[in-house]
């Protein structure tokens, strides 16, 4: 059964960084992509950027370009998402899933990690 | 970038009954004369989104087969059969066509 599974929530003072783990199990396909999304507090899901497992390419969203970082370590079957310089609209909950690049579905999904940031 | 338009943004429902959902977005999502990236998510509670349909109209692994998807270019439809209390909660279409991906602002479904 494949699982992805988040570290815990996290709470940062503004200007600050965070960095979210999410690691896999039940599956080991280098082709896959891994993306991270946030959700604020009653708004829609954000898409914020991808990486290809195999070969570690990434892509950002244009809204977090120059502050998130998306890495991974196949040796842990981790990926990692840092967000820096917070601010308090970064408040959300950030979740990872794994996309199909055959049919480019999000099948997967972490359980979500709550970021506050809040002085 | 692709924006993805809901509605209804709520829609009460009484179990047994059918109930359908609109997507639409501002550029066509077909490729290649084939495919359609469009996707349907389920969010419940308290919970991460649930891949329900993918292509437009493929019911993803373990979805009942009460939920269809149809639609083609830029207006999308999400169908339940017969409502059961297990389906509520808010409902986003998604588009993986291009970059950024994007989401429908959501539709909240509730009993009756």
């Amino acid at each position: 059964q494949v699982q992805f599974v988040q570290s815990g929530a996290e709470v940062r003072e503004p200007g600050a960084s965070v960095k979210v783990s999410c690691k896999s199990s039940g599956y080991s396909s280098t082709t896959w992509l891994v993306d991270w999304v946030r959700q604020a507090p009653g708004q829609r899901p954000e898409w914020m950027g991808q990486i290809t497992i195999g070969n570690g390419d990434t892509k950002y969203s244009q809204n977090v370009q120059g502050r998130v970082t998306i890495t991974r370590d196949t040796s842990a079957n981790t990926a990692y998402m840092e967000l820096s310089s917070l601010r308090s609209e970064d408040t959300a909950v950030y979740f990872c899933a794994r996309r199909n690049p055959t049919n480019n579905a999000m099948d997967v999904w972490g359980q979500g990690t709550t970021v506050t940031v809040s002085s | 970038d692709i924006v993805m338009t809901q509605s209804p943004l709520s829609l009460p429902v009484t179990p047994g009954e059918p109930a359908s959902i609109s997507c639409r977005s501002s550029q066509s999502l077909l490729h290649g004369s084939t495919y359609n990236f469009l996707n349907w998510f389920l969010q419940k509670p308290g919970q991460s989104p649930q891949l329900l349909i993918y292509l437009a109209s493929n019911r993803a692994s373990g979805v009942p087969d009460r939920f269809s998807g149809s639609g083609s270019g830029t207006d999308f439809t999400l169908k339940i059969s017969r409502v059961e209390a297990e389906d509520i909660g808010v409902y986003y279409c998604m588009q993986s066509l291009q970059l950024p991906l994007t989401f429908g602002g959501g539709t909240k479904v509730e009993i009756k």
